[in-house]
């Protein structure tokens, strides 16, 4: 089983920086990495696909990039609403696995 | 617009049984295949279950396997969960999930909280 190792665990940022959370996946995944949004209450919200596919609806300021074993989501400038915790997520290896998320809070 | 709605979680106790339904609206239900993803605060967002479009393939997490059925009844645009031998860890929110043409998780119900309890 691929297991997903998101850090920081925790990220607490303003509204208006910049968040870099990552993804370390414990063997290559090539670019089947996808990153969710969860909201409290909610179910999980598909933000990127395939590593770097920003979902359509997604705002621009969302971007993912990397490939392998090391994947980043980008947010770059927070809006109040981005906070949240984010998922990564394989599909490249049976069972599907995900990270065990970042909190990112308002510092 | 795309709605799963699962329903039949609630209180059961260790070795009990509960069967999860997931009603779905607002696409070509035997289009996709689907799953169940269950989350715990502990052990965060798991796979347990999945089924193909057409009902004739499905797939299990180790945990789950020889407790759990998924099944779907593509008239009724419904897909269930037999949740059989309930243990204390299959305490979760468990939610259905559509797998789009992106082959990705694009839609998840609200989740139905599951607890095993005596």
């Amino acid at each position: 089983e691929i297991v997903l190792t998101q850090s920081p665990a925790t990220l607490s940022l303003s509204p208006g920086e910049r968040a870099t959370l990552s993804c370390r996946a414990s063997q290559s995944i090539s670019r089947y990495l996808a990153w969710y949004q969860q909201k409290p209450g909610q179910a999980p919200r598909l933000l990127i696909s395939d590593a770097s596919n920003r979902v359509t609806g997604i705002p621009a300021r969302f971007s993912g990039s990397g490939s392998g074993t090391d994947f980043t989501l980008t947010i770059s400038s927070l809006e109040p609403e981005d906070f949240a915790v984010y998922y990564c997520h394989q599909r490249s290896n049976w069972p599907r696995t995900f990270g065990q998320g970042t909190n990112l809070e308002i510092k | 617009e795309v709605q799963l709605v699962e329903s039949g979680g609630g209180l059961v106790q260790p070795g009990g049984s509960l069967r999860l339904s997931c009603a779905a609206s607002g696409f070509t239900f035997s289009c996709c295949s689907l799953h169940w993803v269950r989350q715990t605060p502990g052990k965060g967002l798991e796979f347990v279950s999945g089924i193909s479009a057409n009902g004739l393939s499905t797939f299990y997490a180790d945990s789950v396997k020889d407790r759990f059925i998924v099944s779907r009844d593509n008239s009724q645009n419904t897909l269930y969960l037999q949740m059989g031998s309930l243990r204390a860890d299959d305490l979760a929110v468990y939610y259905c999930a559509r797998i789009g043409l992106s082959d990705w998780y694009d839609y998840w119900g609200q989740g139905a909280l599951v607890t095993v309890s005596s």
